[in-house]
């Protein structure tokens, strides 16, 4: 079955570490990706997403993503992260096979130390 | 505007009894996507409806059900409950949730607590 894999569950960064949240799913063709992340509190929110072109793709709050598609990943990025990502952040893919649902990663807890 | 409304936001539930969820999405949306979340097991879609119509289930038992008005609110039951069921519902509304390029916008969840 067609899954999306989040390989870590837990990260634990002191602030102005860079970031890096794997994700990768396991079908080939045309995919729609997604990063969403949900602040303590607060609603999912779309963090940033991939269509088509720039396999380079940048969001809300300097986060930024790169599709791999030859390794099937879509990592997060951030260059030097603060206290005020911490959340949780979910990889979510949808393509046809998927009749356009979201398959979703089991998420990443992202935990900054002040 | 207004988002995704979710009412209610917490409740506690004994085994057995079946429970009733709503969804107002964003005025618009016709699509309206329902998924439980729970630590460790992330978002699992349970359905997503259109225009009062089931396009897509996820594989949940069928003590799971829903349906969505001529308005596009939509509602959740989730029959003779277990404490499994336990779980935050989240309800994502989108313009058409049929084609790749649409972007849900998520309610901020009933809590559903099972004793």
């Amino acid at each position: 079955a067609q899954s999306v894999s989040q390989h870590n569950h837990h990260v634990i960064l002191s602030e102005a570490a860079s970031l890096e949240l794997g994700c990768n799913y396991s079908y080939g063709g045309t995919v729609n990706l997604f990063w969403y992340v949900q602040y303590p509190g607060q609603h999912l929110q779309l963090l940033l997403k991939y269509f088509s072109g720039d396999p380079l793709v940048k969001g809300i709050k300097g986060f930024e993503a790169e599709f791999i598609k030859s390794k099937f990943s879509f990592n997060l990025r951030k260059p030097s992260v603060q206290w005020s990502d911490t959340a949780e952040y979910f990889c979510a893919v949808n393509a046809g096979w998927s009749n356009y649902q979201l398959i979703w990663g089991a998420g990443t807890k992202l935990i900054i130390k002040p | 505007k207004a988002g995704v409304t979710q009412t209610p936001r917490y409740l506690i539930k004994t085994r057995g009894q079946q429970v009733t969820l709503s969804c107002s999405p964003i005025s618009g949306h016709r699509s309206v996507s329902w998924y439980q979340q729970t630590p460790g097991q992330g978002l699992q879609f349970l359905f997503e409806y259109f225009s009062e119509t089931q396009r897509n289930k996820g594989n949940f038992p069928g003590r799971f059900s829903g349906r969505q008005f001529s308005n596009s609110r939509s509602e959740m039951n989730v029959s003779t409950l277990e404490l499994g069921d336990s779980a935050l519902y989240l309800c994502a509304s989108s313009l058409d949730g049929q084609t790749g390029a649409n972007v849900l916008t998520f309610g901020a969840g009933s809590r559903l607590t099972v004793l």
